[in-house]
């Protein structure tokens, strides 16, 4: 079946550090993408999606670029602020017929950034 | 901004307890999720409410876990009996059609089951 798989983390940088998260995905058919973020004591919320091959999602500084020919979504940030401290979460969801909205998720990247 | 509301926000029970979860969405959201959250793990589906109709249930405990969406609005989750395995967050979601848009998630309920 579909399934995500993200870089193990924690991930640990300075303020101002260049972010990379690592995504990739197997899927029969042509899957959405979505970068979820979780804040300490909070719920999931969507960061950033892509419907297409080569479209970029973008949002608060977060870019991830859909590459059909890797299967990837990685996350980037050119400066990451101590406020980006949180849980992140690479998903998919089925295109097509097969498309109800369910998320599958990777399993998670926890980052920590240092003042 | 209207936000899902979950309760109760911790539950701690002993195993062979029966437990439920309360899920209010966004109001006009038509599909609703029930999410398993394991420590360390991506949220997983149990169940899929498209209105008051089960979409997907294909990963839910069905001899243990139920969920209902009687008039189409709010929800509840049941385990019954609880094991231990079951400690875990549980989440619930919410969007406008259940149609390759952003889901809204709740903050949670963690179960710790002793």
């Amino acid at each position: 079946g579909d399934s995500v798989t993200q870089m193990e983390g924690p991930v640990t940088l300075s303020e101002e550090a260049c972010l990379t998260i690592n995504c990739t995905y197997t899927a029969t058919g042509y899957p959405s993408l979505f970068w979820y973020v979780q804040y300490p004591g909070e719920g999931l919320q969507l960061l950033l999606k892509a419907t297409k091959a080569d479209d970029k999602g973008s949002n608060k500084g977060f870019e991830a670029t859909y590459r059909k020919e890797t299967t990837s979504f990685h996350l980037e940030k050119g400066s990451v602020q101590v406020s980006d401290s949180a849980v992140y979460f690479c998903a998919l969801s089925e295109s097509g017929s097969g498309n109800t909205g369910k998320l599958i998720f990777g399993q998670g990247t926890t980052l920590q950034v240092k003042p | 901004e209207a936000e899902v509301a979950q309760s109760p926000r911790y539950k701690i029970t002993e195993k062979s307890q029966a437990v439920a979860f309360w899920c209010d969405p966004i109001s006009g959201h038509a599909t609703l999720y029930w999410y398993r959250q394991i420590l360390g793990q991506g949220p997983e589906l149990l169940v899929q409410f498209q209105d008051e109709s089960v979409v997907d249930d294909s990963q839910l405990p069905k001899d243990r876990f139920s969920a209902e969406r009687l008039k189409g609005v709010d929800s509840t989750l049941k385990i019954q009996p609880a094991e231990l395995g079951d400690s875990a967050m549980y989440l619930c979601a919410s969007s406008l059609t259940g149609r390759n848009e952003k889901l809204f998630f709740g903050s949670g309920t963690q179960l710790s089951v002793l």
